[in-house]
């Protein structure tokens, strides 16, 4: 099993851009056979799916937050990266990268990195 | 995309079963044959333990089975045990490469 690990800032002003990478280990990330996501949790409540990056960089995005989001991949680097801008309080979550596969779910997660926005 | 409909809560005493219902509509649950499930203990990850409506990842016990009737989707724990208790949420495909998920069902092994 790869492993996923998200790193990146835990606070964030509002009205400024969150920006997390996700480093994969144990696996490359260059794979026609999966997506790799990102999710997010506000804390004590439910799963919220942000978006997926395949290998290409071809993406797909909740509708309810593409335009504000940004998901990008390097695969020189095995990372992919989420860009989440002109945030509120309502983005406070723990957010997870994971890897998907295609109609059957996201099999392998990451740890989790908490971010709270606020001044 | 509108959330998924879950109870907030579910419980069963050890060696009961419990099922706990994932309502949707004809846009994800009803349309597709794609319902995931998950589960995730406090501060952890979740845990993939239904894909395809009823099957089970690799080393999931058949104690945890999935059903699927029109726009509503179950979840069954069958010979509840006390590591059981977690917070289940279902997920279902909606077309053009996205996902939907439930609130949450918290069960709690009594």
């Amino acid at each position: 099993q790869p492993h996923l690990q998200e790193s990146g800032p835990g606070l964030v002003k509002p009205s400024e851009t969150l920006s997390l990478t996700c480093t994969v280990s144990g696996d490359t990330i260059d794979s026609r056979n999966y997506y790799w996501g990102w999710l997010r949790q506000p804390p004590g409540k439910g799963l919220e799916w942000i978006g997926i990056i395949s290998n290409g960089g071809s993406t797909h995005y909740n509708p309810s937050l593409r335009s504000r989001i940004n998901i990008s991949i390097d695969t020189s680097k095995n990372q992919f990266s989420l860009r989440l801008n002109s945030v509120t309080a309502a983005d406070t979550a723990v957010y997870f990268c994971a890897r998907e596969i295609t109609m059957i779910g996201f099999g392998v997660w990451g740890q989790g990195a908490m971010v709270t926005v606020s001044s | 995309q509108s959330a998924l409909t879950q109870p907030p809560s579910a419980s069963g005493s050890p060696g009961q079963s419990v099922t706990i219902a994932c309502t949707g509509s004809n846009s994800d649950v009803g349309g597709y044959g794609f319902v995931s499930w998950y589960q995730q203990h406090p501060n952890n990850a979740p845990k993939l333990i239904i894909f395809e409506v009823t099957k089970r990842p690799s080393g999931v016990p058949d104690r945890f089975s999935g059903s699927k009737s029109g726009n509503t989707a179950s979840l069954t724990v069958s010979g509840l045990q006390a590591d059981d208790e977690a917070h289940y949420y279902c997920s279902s495909y909606a077309g053009s490469h996205s996902w939907v998920f439930g609130g949450g069902t918290k069960l709690t092994v009594l």
